[in-house]
Formats: structure tokens, C-alpha cells, sequence
């Protein structure tokens, strides 16, 4: 298997932008978590789905911030309008089960707003 | 409101040493606890997974050891080899509310040749 994949693996982009994050998790897995990574604030659940369903979305920080998981093989994170503090690391994980098994984690995508 | 810390935040040892890193987590009533690896720049990489009703898992020079009744999880790493030198998360999932992982802020490990 090839993992979880996410694109891009970097990003730049100016303050105002809309950006796009996408993620495929491992085939046969049911749970989706997208997290956010920062010196500042460590590693944080944005949001977690089961079964293309949104569980929870509690950390996800305000109105700008959206996900999506239209199947069992795609979901993507939008962030629109983009903000200089949204620059962090963004990393999508999945797992079998109803979210409490092992979670594997893809690469990341390095995102920087100026 | 799970709170897990990690202690030391950082930490050098030379090559062979066998080592002890801490996590603690305020809230007992937990599904698991997950040992993870992070090397500069990637992603996270699933070392080890102790479920609630097990004492300990073990992978080759990896043991890691779970006390809910304490709060407390400990990774042992023997026979230390600059390969291991990455930050290691622990991160726990709460039977309160939805499931979702609390991670601690990480311990840097270097192993020195």
C-alpha cells in the first residue's frame, strides 16, 4: 500500500488566497483526520470523519477553515481567505474502525502565507 | 479536558545507552495510547499501540509500557543507535466525548556516535 498521500507537499501563497489542501487515506480505511502542526501549539485535530462523515470539527479554528470528504478516497481542506498565522503543517491521517485504532500519517503539506 | 506531557523535552545520550522517555496524561479513562516517531520534516510514523486493557507492547528494541491507574506511559529504547535520533509523540484517545487523539508536545531525541 502506498500510504496516505497528500498534495501538495508544499504551498506558498499570499494572504487572501484560497488554498487547498487534498488527501487520499489507505484503501479499507473508514476514519480521516486532518491535524495541524505548529512550534507554537504542537500537534492539533482539526476535524475527523467516519464513514465520509463529519464526527467532529471542534478544533477547527474559525469560519475560513473547511473540509470535505466527498467518498472514501478523497478529502480535501479548504482555507479561504488565507492568513499569515495559518502557516503551519498540515497532516491528514487514517485508520480502520470507528476512529480509536492506529493511525497512520501522511507526509504532510508544508504551508507558508505571506 | 486531557492534558498529556512529555518529559524531558529534550534529550542527548550516546550511541548504546538504553533510554527512558515519559508521557503523562491527567485523564485515566482512555481507549489507547499511541508511541510515534517524527523525523525533521516528515510525517509521523506509528511505532507502537498499547490498547486500555493491555500492560505493554513490544517491537524489537522498542518496549512501551502503559499505567492508566498513574496516568502514565513510558517507551523504552535498548542499545540506543544514531538511527533512532527523531522527536517522539505520545498521543492519547479519551472514552469522554468524540475519539480523537491528544498529543503531547514531544521529546527530541539525539544519539550520539
Amino acid at each position: 500500500d502506498a500510504g496516505v498521500i497528500q498534495s501538495p507537499r508544499h504551498e506558498v501563497t499570499e494572504m487572501g488566497q484560497e488554498v487547498t489542501l487534498r488527501c487520499k487515506p489507505i484503501s479499507g480505511h473508514n476514519s480521516l483526520f486532518w491535524y495541524r502542526q505548529t512550534m507554537m501549539r504542537g500537534l492539533e485535530l482539526l476535524i475527523y470523519f467516519n464513514n465520509n462523515v463529519p464526527i467532529d470539527d471542534s478544533g477547527m479554528p474559525e469560519d475560513r477553515f473547511s473540509a470535505k470528504m466527498p467518498n472514501a478516497s478523497f478529502s480535501t481542506l479548504k482555507i479561504q481567505p488565507s492568513e499569515p498565522r495559518d502557516s503551519a503543517v498540515y497532516f491528514c491521517a487514517s485508520s480502520f474502525g470507528t476512529g480509536v485504532g492506529e493511525q497512520y500519517f501522511g507526509p504532510g503539506t508544508r504551508l507558508t502565507v505571506t | 479536558k486531557q492534558e498529556v506531557t512529555q518529559i524531558p523535552a529534550a534529550l542527548s545520550v550516546p550511541e548504546g545507552e538504553n533510554l527512558v522517555l515519559n508521557c503523562s496524561f491527567t485523564d485515566s479513562a482512555i481507549y489507547n495510547l499511541q508511541w510515534f516517531r517524527q523525523d525533521p520534516g516528515k510525517g509521523l510514523t506509528s511505532l507502537l499501540l498499547i490498547q486500555s486493557s493491555q500492560r505493554e507492547q513490544t517491537s524489537g528494541r522498542l518496549n512501551a509500557s502503559l499505567d492508566k491507574s498513574s496516568g502514565r506511559s513510558t517507551l523504552y529504547i535498548a542499545a540506543s543507535q544514531p538511527g533512532d535520533s527523531a522527536t517522539y509523540l505520545c498521543a492519547v484517545i479519551t472514552t469522554s466525548g468524540t475519539y480523537k487523539y491528544i498529543f503531547g508536545t514531544g521529546t527530541r531525541l539525539k544519539v550520539l556516535a
